[in-house]
């Protein structure tokens, strides 16, 4: 079993749905969570980050971390077609960071 | 500011064969990674270096080599290419004391696309 569980879709919803993308992992001592989006055929790039549990939201992005049942979220409201990418849940408490399967997201106008 | 670059692009190379994938960063980063992304698998950790003339193995380091001797660059070596390294092949670099921005957020290159048949 992977230390990050990321269901790898693929998700296809319309253009102003709300998307819900989840994580699961299992090292208590990870401290650190982050979001990569990667287009296609491009490299991944940071979109968020979160330092031990709770919320941080950034424009239509909010990211969740529940630290008592080892859960990560990123919720995306009024999804729009630019935001068609794959998306990486990613963990660690040193410089090493584990990266779940990826999920790939599709937003149809 | 070219960021992270990585030498080849796209290489296709036959069962046996040997390469060595270059990796350059300008960002005077410690750290560098590794890694290599398949359908269905994520990210997954090759090798990584935490600073100049140090490595260590990742998840699936085997059939793999890297070097760092110098600070900027990051090579992986594949001595006897084998089907199942057929992947894209993504190289990072992050530095621990950054003061702005995410603690460890690594910084990707374009990735290589390696075929072997």
């Amino acid at each position: 079993q992977k230390e990050v569980e990321q269901d790898p879709g693929p998700l296809s919803v319309p253009e102003g749905a709300i998307v819900s993308l989840n994580c699961t992992y299992s090292n208590s001592a990870f401290q650190y969570f982050m979001w990569y989006r990667q287009y296609s055929r491009k490299g991944p790039e940071l979109l968020m980050y979160t330092y031990s549990s709770g919320n941080k939201e950034d424009g239509r992005f909010t990211a969740q971390v529940d630290k008592s049942s080892k859960y990560i979220s990123l919720f995306i409201r009024d999804s729009q077609p630019s935001d068609s990418a794959t998306y990486l849940c990613s963990s660690g408490n040193t410089g090493k960071l584990i990266f779940g399967q990826g999920t790939t997201l599709q937003v149809k106008p | 500011n070219a960021g992270v670059t990585q030498t080849p692009k796209f290489r296709v190379l036959k069962t046996g064969q040997s390469m060595t994938l270059l990796c350059a960063q300008d960002m005077n980063h410690e750290y560098m990674y590794w890694y290599r992304q398949d359908p269905g698998m994520g990210l997954r950790l090759i090798h990584y270096s935490v600073g100049e003339g140090t490595t260590a193995k990742g998840e699936v380091p085997d059939g793999y080599n890297v070097s760092r001797l110098k600070k900027q660059n990051f090579l992986l070596g594949l001595e006897s290419a084998a089907p199942s390294q057929t992947s894209v092949y993504f190289c990072a670099s992050s530095d621990p004391d950054l003061e702005d921005g995410a603690p460890y957020e690594q910084y990707f290159g374009p990735g290589t696309r390696l075929t072997v048949t």
